[in-house]
């Protein structure tokens, strides 16, 4: 296990509804990266917060927000959500100031279904 | 813009079986590579990376080599065990970026 962990595992929402996904980094972490995983694609790199500010974003759209609190865990929210923002939610948490900038760890993911 | 490209899957082999997922990429400057593998219900795991040209990065029996000539990081492994039966994602990250680029992940099968 990584020590990086998501609430809630599963979830369903009807479109149109408003979603937020939680995750609590691995101790010492002070960024986290969240990544949306379509069913059988790859991740896509949604944005990262450092130190409770955004830090780079991908192509999503606005409506994909996020947070990070003092103690670095971090949440991401959905408005008006679409049948296509069904999918697999994985945030990662990393230390680029402790050993690899590269290592990321990542959570187990949170389900998404959007009916 | 930054990809990454694996071969399809499902790959189903047997058991002791030599492995081999193709991973080619496209990106400026150099980035570094890595692959990672996902089990059933789980997360994300990265199994090796590879940082400069040439470099080989191992684990678990896994090896892959970073060829900036042809922009690869096939993943290999001489016996593969039914343990190993994942999803492999080959993934690129440069330097100064902040985010990782993911390949769409191959499906891996051993069978006993």
């Amino acid at each position: 296990e990584t020590g990086v962990t998501q609430s809630p595992t599963h979830l369903i929402k009807t479109r149109g509804q408003q979603v937020t996904l939680r995750c609590s980094s691995q101790s010492g972490h002070n960024t986290v990266s969240w990544y949306q995983q379509a069913l059988g694609q790859g991740p896509q790199f949604i944005f990262q917060y450092y130190r409770e500010e955004e830090n780079g974003r991908g192509n999503f759209p606005p409506r994909f927000s996020g947070l990070q609190f003092p103690n670095y865990s971090s949440e991401l929210n959905v408005n008006a959500l679409e049948l296509d923002d069904s999918a697999l939610y994985l945030c990662a948490s990393s230390n680029p100031l402790r050993g690899s900038s590269y290592e990321q760890y990542f959570g187990p993911g949170t389900r998404l279904t959007v009916t | 813009g930054n990809s990454v490209t694996q071969m399809e899957g499902p790959v189903t082999l047997s058991e002791e079986a030599f492995l081999t997922i193709n991973c080619t990429y496209t990106a400026t400057g150099y980035p570094s590579l890595f692959w990672y593998v996902q089990y059933p219900g789980e997360g994300l795991q990265l199994l090796l990376k590879a940082t400069k040209a040439d470099d080989k990065g191992s684990n678990k029996g896994f090896e892959a080599t970073y060829r900036k000539e042809t922009t690869s990081f096939h993943l290999e492994k001489g016996s593969v065990q039914v343990s190993d039966s994942a999803v492999y994602f080959c993934a690129l990250r440069h330097n100064y970026g902040q985010n990782f680029v993911f390949g769409p992940g191959t499906r891996l099968s051993v069978l006993p």
